[in-house]
């Protein structure tokens, strides 16, 4: 079965340095990847959505790269606040069938003053 | 700017009883997904629905569980018999079409308890 992995420890950064979570998968490489935040006792919010024959993604400070040959993706937050401090979702989608998402369990991410 | 929306935002119940939790899609969107969370989990897929019609289902959402869209704007997630491992956050999602390239966005969740 797909397995995905997210940085399990959180991960603590200074306020205006650049994060980078990390999001490795197994066996089939999924046909889009979206990027997630999701706060305590919240519903996932949607970020970012990158397609398989796409190799990087841009939104204002945020950035995704796609590698289906590491069958990796990596988010990037540039610039970060103290109000990014979230758990961020990776989720892998699949053509055909009903667009079922798999997470991976989130990585936590603090930024400090 | 549209939003998914959910109620309540708290159900507690008893073991055995059944649950209906509302939500309501964005309105131009197609499809329509239910998830859940246990408490410290991932966010694992239930159901996913379109055109009136289940399209895929997960291996958690067995014959206690149901979905329907009743009217024109609501979408429900219905669950028989409560057992205490259904206690968890519940969201529900909804996407433009079924391109499969389409972001689904979530809604605030139900957290259901059950005793």
């Amino acid at each position: 079965s797909q397995k995905i992995e997210q940085n399990s420890e959180a991960l603590n950064i200074q306020e205006g340095k650049t994060a980078t979570l990390t999001c490795n998968y197994t066996n089939y490489s999924p046909a889009y990847l979206q990027w997630y935040r999701q706060d305590p006792g919240r519903g996932p919010v949607f970020l970012l959505l990158i397609r398989e024959n796409e190799k990087e993604k841009r939104k204002e400070r945020l950035k995704v790269t796609f590698d289906t040959t590491l069958k990796q993706s990596l988010f990037h937050i540039t610039a970060s606040q103290p109000a990014d401090s979230a758990t961020y979702l990776c989720a892998l989608g699949f053509t055909g069938g009903g667009n079922k998402l798999t997470f991976g369990t989130g990585t936590q991410l603090k930024v400090e003053l | 700017e549209p939003e998914v929306t959910q109620t309540p935002s708290h159900q507690v119940t008893q073991m055995g009883q059944e649950v209906i939790l509302r939500c309501v899609p964005i309105s131009n969107h197609l499809y329509f997904y239910w998830y859940r969370q246990i408490l410290g989990q991932k966010v694992e897929f239930l159901v996913s629905f379109y055109n009136n019609e289940i399209s895929e289902k997960s291996e958690i959402f067995d014959d206690q569980f149901s979905v329907e869209r009743p009217d024109g704007s609501n979408f429900t997630l219905k669950i028989r018999s409560t057992k205490l491992e259904d206690s968890a956050m519940y969201f529900c999602a909804s996407s433009e079409s079924g391109a499969g390239y389409n972001e689904q966005f979530f809604g605030p969740g139900t957290r259901l308890t059950v005793l």
